[in-house]
C-alpha cells in the first residue's frame, strides 16, 4: 500500500514570497501524483497532476510541481504567492494500473498575508 | 465548482444512532468514492462504488456501508455511531475512461457531529 507524507503542516508567508511545499510518497511501483487544493469555503479541487512524461508539470494559478523519482517526491512550487492562495493543499498518489483510489497526505495549511 | 452535490451539509447525531448521507455524482461519472476527513487530516478512503458494486474498501469497520443507484447517486450509511465518527464526509466521483479515472471530483461534504 502507498503512503504520503507532507512535512509542512502550517506555512505562513507574505505576498510575493516564494512557496515550496514538500510531498514524499512511499510505493515501489509506478505512480500517478496529484496536488489538490481547498480554498476557504470551497470544494476540494485538483490543482495539478502527473501521469507520465515531463516530470515538471504546471497547474492552475501559476503553480507547478516536479516529480523526482529517485527521491519519491512531488513538491509543489509557486514563485510568488498571492493572498488568494491561502488554502489547504493536499498531495495524493495512486498506483498506476491499480484501483485508481488515491492516498492523501494530511495536508498543509497555507496562510498568505497581504 | 464540481457537479457533485451532497446532502445534508451539516448533521448532529447522538452516539449509537444511525445516519445516511447522500451524494449525487457529476454527470457522466459512474464511479463514486467516499472519504472521511477528520480535523487537521487528509481525506481517508472509506469505499468506492462502480456500476452499483463495491469496488474497493479502506480500513473502516462493517458498520460503514454504502449503496450506488442506477443513476449513479450514492449513499453512505453509518450504524452505531461513535464519537470518533465526527468528521467531514466527502463524496467524490470520477470519469469512466483512461487515466482520468484517477481524478477525483469532490462535493462540499457533510459535516457530521456525534454527541
Amino acid at each position: 500500500a502507498q503512503s504520503v507524507s507532507q512535512h509542512n503542516h502550517h506555512v505562513i508567508l507574505s505576498e510575493a514570497a516564494s512557496l515550496e511545499l514538500g510531498c514524499n510518497y512511499s510505493y515501489g511501483g509506478t505512480v500517478n501524483l496529484f496536488w489538490y487544493v481547498q480554498y476557504p469555503g470551497q470544494h476540494l479541487q485538483l490543482l495539478l497532476k502527473y501521469f507520465s512524461g515531463d516530470p515538471l508539470v504546471k497547474g492552475i494559478k501559476g503553480f507547478e510541481a516536479e516529480f523526482i523519482k529517485s527521491k519519491f517526491s512531488f513538491n509543489l512550487r509557486k514563485p510568488s504567492v498571492q493572498w488568494s492562495d491561502t488554502a489547504e493543499y493536499f498531495c495524493a498518489v495512486t498506483a498506476s494500473g491499480g484501483s485508481y483510489i488515491p492516498t492523501f497526505g494530511r495536508g498543509t495549511s497555507l496562510i498568505v498575508h497581504p | 465548482e464540481t457537479g457533485v452535490t451532497q446532502s445534508p451539509t451539516h448533521l448532529i447525531k447522538t452516539r449509537g444512532q444511525q445516519v445516511t448521507l447522500r451524494c449525487s455524482s457529476q454527470s457522466g461519472h459512474n464511479t463514486v468514492s467516499w472519504y472521511q476527513q477528520a480535523l487537521g487530516q487528509g481525506p481517508q478512503f472509506i469505499f468506492q462504488y462502480y456500476r452499483e458494486e463495491e469496488n474497493g474498501r479502506g480500513n473502516f469497520p462493517p458498520r460503514f456501508s454504502g449503496l450506488q443507484f442506477p443513476n449513479y447517486s450514492s449513499e453512505l450509511n453509518v450504524n452505531a455511531l461513535e464519537l470518533d465518527d465526527s468528521a467531514l464526509y466527502l463524496c467524490a466521483s470520477s470519469p469512466t475512461g483512461g487515466v482520468a479515472k484517477n481524478i477525483q471530483y469532490f462535493g462540499a461534504g457533510t459535516r457530521l457531529s456525534v454527541l
